[in-house]
């Protein structure tokens, strides 16, 4: 079984704070690194695709880098909003390259 | 909009039932996916379909089985509901494979008794 795991597992910070979170994957093998948010009651929606070593992918205040030589990405939110209170998901493709097996997720909460 | 639906949101069902899950993709995708997510265990691969009548397990597919008939739909299958799988079942779908984002439905929450 793929191991994709994340940390911390949750966070809380004050509106205006950025933050940062981890992802680590198996380097072999490496297709592609998706990070989702899921926020409460709603279905879990796609941040980035990454593929490349050294990719860095930018969405407003929310950025992701991905090294795949050393099986990381990192998530940042700079400015933190209370709306960006949710579960963030990255998901790693398995060996086979045919399904992403996701990690337990990083829960946020931000507090105005 | 592009749409990925799950046929319940909420479900009860006894123990030993033989339990369907529908979920219909209007994407064209090829691939679709079912998963469940329970507390501390994030979102775990059930079964996945990369084309009509094809099927692969997942990394937990005891007591599951699923069904491709048509391009759009993915079915789950609990062939005898037990209480441990009491659980939030989510569809998801892609195209490509792994290269392009996943769409998931709303979840269906269903609970065993």
């Amino acid at each position: 079984i793929l191991n994709v795991e994340q940390s911390p597992q949750s966070l809380h910070v004050q509106e205006g704070d950025s933050t940062n979170f981890t992802c680590s994957f198996p380097s072999s093998n490496f297709y592609a690194l998706h990070w989702y948010r899921w926020e409460t009651a709603k279905s879990p929606e796609a941040l980035f695709v990454m593929t490349l070593n050294g990719d860095e992918k930018k969405k407003g205040r929310i950025s992701a880098t991905l090294n795949t030589k050393e099986g990381y990405s990192y998530l940042y939110i700079k400015g933190s909003q209370p709306e960006d209170s949710a579960t963030y998901l990255c998901a790693s493709l398995n060996q086979a390259g045919t399904a992403l097996i996701f990690g337990k997720g990083t829960t946020l909460s931000v507090s105005s | 909009d592009v749409k990925v639906t799950q046929s319940s949101r909420y479900l009860v069902k006894r123990t030993g039932e033989k339990v369907f899950l529908e979920c219909v993709q209007d994407m064209d995708h090829e691939n679709m996916f079912w998963y469940r997510q329970d507390p501390g265990l994030g979102l775990r691969l059930i079964y996945f379909s990369y084309d009509v009548k094809m099927k692969e397990k997942g990394d937990i597919p005891e007591g599951y089985s699923v069904s491709r008939e048509k391009k759009e739909r993915f079915s789950l299958i609990l062939e005898s509901a037990s209480t441990n799988q009491t659980s939030m079942y989510l569809c998801a779908s892609n195209r490509d494979q792994g290269a392009t984002e996943a769409f998931f439905g709303q979840g269906t929450r269903l609970t065993v008794v």
